[in-house]
């Protein structure tokens, strides 16, 4: 599973409230990205990084905004949380040296 | 026009037939992966090729870079493949592309 750990992993949140989604690697890998999968559109990328303080948006990143302080956490916030960013939110990583990419297990989020 | 196009979207395939999922891409590419979803879990990275053809098990990957276009082949279907099977290429922008999904069902 390359050490990603994704928290929370269910989450159950009113429309307008904030909402932080935590990635968690433990092999310092440089890459990290946020995907949201959705019915009919596949995973589609919200934000990646490239390294600490190093970010940079996604197809999808209207709404959402990341952090990365230590190379092992990669957040993301939903400021104002809207009931279209309902989504299954995974997690990846990037071996430095190869393209392939390790998920994490996934967070389930539902915005009432 | 989505720049990977999977095929067939939904599969339905009785144990042991022969099954291949198509992906055809628009952009240059330096490599294609093929990733595996269980119904509720997690995502699985299958094969990552950039050339020819990859062999794990009963599954087998292969790429025509000329042509844009990739299968992944399954022998001897059981019902345990049944999953979702996603196509997604790599244009060396560290970002991946990814196709909607084939969602297979092999039934006994």
């Amino acid at each position: 599973d390359a050490g990603i750990t994704q928290s929370p992993r269910h989450k159950v949140t009113e429309t307008g409230t904030p909402v932080t989604l935590r990635c968690h690697q433990t092999e310092n890998h440089r890459y990290m990205y946020w995907y949201r999968q959705d019915p009919g559109h596949g995973l589609r990328l919200i934000h990646y990084s490239y390294g600490v303080k190093d970010t940079d948006k996604g197809e999808v990143s209207d709404g959402y905004s990341v952090s990365r302080s230590k190379t092992e956490d990669f957040l993301l916030t939903l400021e104002s949380a809207t009931s279209s960013q309902t989504s299954v939110y995974f997690c990846a990583i990037r071996f430095d040296r190869a393209y392939e990419q390790f998920f994490g297990p996934g967070t389930r989020l539902t915005v009432l | 026009k989505n720049e990977v196009e999977q095929s067939p979207q939904n599969l339905t395939a009785q144990e042991g037939e022969f099954i291949t999922i198509n992906c055809s891409y628009s952009v240059g590419i330096s490599a294609l992966h093929w990733l595996q979803q269980h119904p509720g879990g997690g995502i699985v990275s299958l094969f990552m090729l950039s050339s020819g053809k990859k062999k794990h098990g009963r599954l087998i990957a292969t790429i025509n870079i000329q042509e844009k276009h990739s299968s992944l082949h399954i022998t001897a279907s059981h019902p345990r493949d049944s999953a979702v099977y996603i196509c997604a290429v790599d244009g060396a922008t560290n970002k991946l592309i990814f196709g909607t999904g084939t969602l297979l069902a092999v039934q006994p």
